[in-house]
């Protein structure tokens, strides 16, 4: 079984429009995030849920908003898309987000290439 | 705020021979160190973690890293090096001090050539 899950694997997609990409975690973890890898393959963290909580916001336009119907799911949508936001978006979860000994286990990536 | 460092974008090696990543850090407060893997068209696979203790860290795939704290630095390291090797590695640290996530590097890209 895969422990983290995310789909699609690749969207590609037009400006201006909506899209969502699905996260699953079957971990039991308690913490969820968002990363994004640009083209030269650096990560940003986006987004981080605990317990159904935000708790990062890191510098990221509001056109992006993570939804979490439950522990196991963090979802992202993304409105209003734009050229720079081509990359690949990762999933990942953690055990604990203040066990600072806790990996993180992610997901296989979606490539959202917009054009 | 915490950062990571990985001085090289690429690193070359021949197999059978070690390999040295290399990876340095900076916190406020104790440092939770991490090394990660990724192969092409995948996530990132944990590899191995310092968090106190013995400052040489053993990890999957015959990997190890020691950590040198008066260099601040966190090398991964593998006596010797298989072509299925070649990948993407990152290092990552956490923060014990603050309360921030987790803070990856910029990557190198390690090939291991037969």
């Amino acid at each position: 079984d895969t422990a983290v899950s995310q789909t699609p694997k690749y969207l590609v997609t037009q400006m201006g429009n909506d899209k969502s990409i699905k996260c699953e975690q079957n971990l039991g973890h308690d913490t969820m995030y968002w990363y994004k890898q640009d083209s030269k393959k650096f990560l940003k963290i986006m987004f981080s849920y605990n317990n159904k909580e935000l708790i990062i916001n890191e510098t990221v336009p509001n056109r992006f908003s993570p939804k979490s119907p439950d522990k196991a799911h963090l979802n992202l949508h993304i409105n209003s898309l734009e050229l720079g936001d081509s990359a690949v978006y990762f999933c990942a979860s953690s055990q604990e987000r203040f066990s600072y000994n806790s990996p993180l286990h992610f997901g296989n990536g979606t490539r959202l290439t917009v054009t | 705020a915490q950062s990571v460092a990985q001085p090289e974008d690429q690193v070359n090696v021949a197999e059978g021979n070690p390999l040295t990543v290399k990876c340095t850090y900076s916190v406020s407060g104790n440092p939770y160190l991490f090394w990660y893997v990724q192969y092409p068209n995948r996530g990132l696979q944990f590899l191995l973690k310092y968090i106190t203790g013995d400052n040489l860290v053993k990890g999957s795939y015959g990997f190890e890293a020691e950590f040198n704290k008066s260099q601040t630095s966190f090398h991964l390291k593998k006596p010797s090096a298989l072509v299925s090797d070649s990948a993407l590695y990152f290092c990552a640290v956490r923060d014990g001090q603050w309360d921030n996530d987790m803070r990856f590097g910029a990557g190198t890209r390690l090939t291991v050539k037969p």
